[in-house]
């Protein structure tokens, strides 16, 4: 089964701050995705990656970057934190299957609050 | 708008009992992902479905790609049913890469004893 860990864990940054989120994941999969999760908007798709130095725009971009620097690793990058921006943040990596994406697994998420 | 609605938003069921999750799509879906978040947090996938139907001990997930909608059914639920289940879909944009996955906004099983 894929493992894929974030860190931090929990995180407390001031508006305006630069905050970094990483994840790692171990099973060699092609595709990486951050999102988010508030409440009554179930998981949102910030950034996504197809593989190492390639990063995508998701549904929820603005205020976000990300990097993708190897296979393993890819971050979640807010130059200029807001507290619109507190949030859990998850990190997913998944396959292809053929055209399709495979099953996604989920890091165990960050908690960010901005104050 | 909702591009995946997901019913009902929450569900209370007794131990033993059966139900019914559903989502409706006003997508293209292409493949179909059931997620299961529990009381911790956690997110573990449960299915993934092309266009069909697949079982896994007590749980039953059916994707009608026509009709636009998927199901989650719960058999004899368990405690450790308790969570919220989420669906999510694939719709595969016309550059022929991979699609993103659009989730709903869950439904929260609480099973009680």
């Amino acid at each position: 089964e894929a493992a894929v860990t974030q860190s931090p864990r929990n995180k407390v940054a001031v508006t305006g701050g630069k905050v970094t989120l990483s994840c790692n994941q171990t099973n060699n999969h092609n595709n990486m995705y951050w999102y988010r999760q508030d409440t009554g908007h179930g998981l949102r798709l910030i950034h996504y990656s197809y593989g190492a130095g390639s990063t995508e725009k998701g549904d929820i971009p603005d205020g976000y970057k990300a990097s993708r620097p190897s296979q393993e690793n890819f971050s979640l990058i807010l130059e200029l934190a807001t507290p619109s921006q507190t949030s859990v943040y998850f990190c997913a990596s998944g396959d292809d299957r053929g055209q399709s994406q495979d099953t996604q697994y989920f890091g165990p998420g960050t908690r960010l609050l901005v104050l | 708008g909702d591009k995946v609605k997901q019913s009902p938003s929450a569900l209370s069921l007794q131990e033993g009992t059966n139900s019914a999750l559903r989502c409706n799509f006003s997508i293209a879906a292409t493949t179909v992902q059931w997620f299961l978040q529990n009381p911790r947090g956690s997110l573990i996938n449960l299915f993934y479905l092309v266009p069909g139907t697949k079982e896994n001990g007590r749980l039953k997930s059916a994707f009608d790609s026509k009709e636009s909608y998927s199901t989650l059914h719960i058999r004899d639920a368990q405690l450790e049913d308790s969570g919220t289940y989420f669906c999510a879909a694939e719709a595969t944009n016309t550059g022929g890469l991979s699609g993103k996955l659009t989730f709903g906004e869950g439904t929260q099983v609480t099973v009680i004893s």
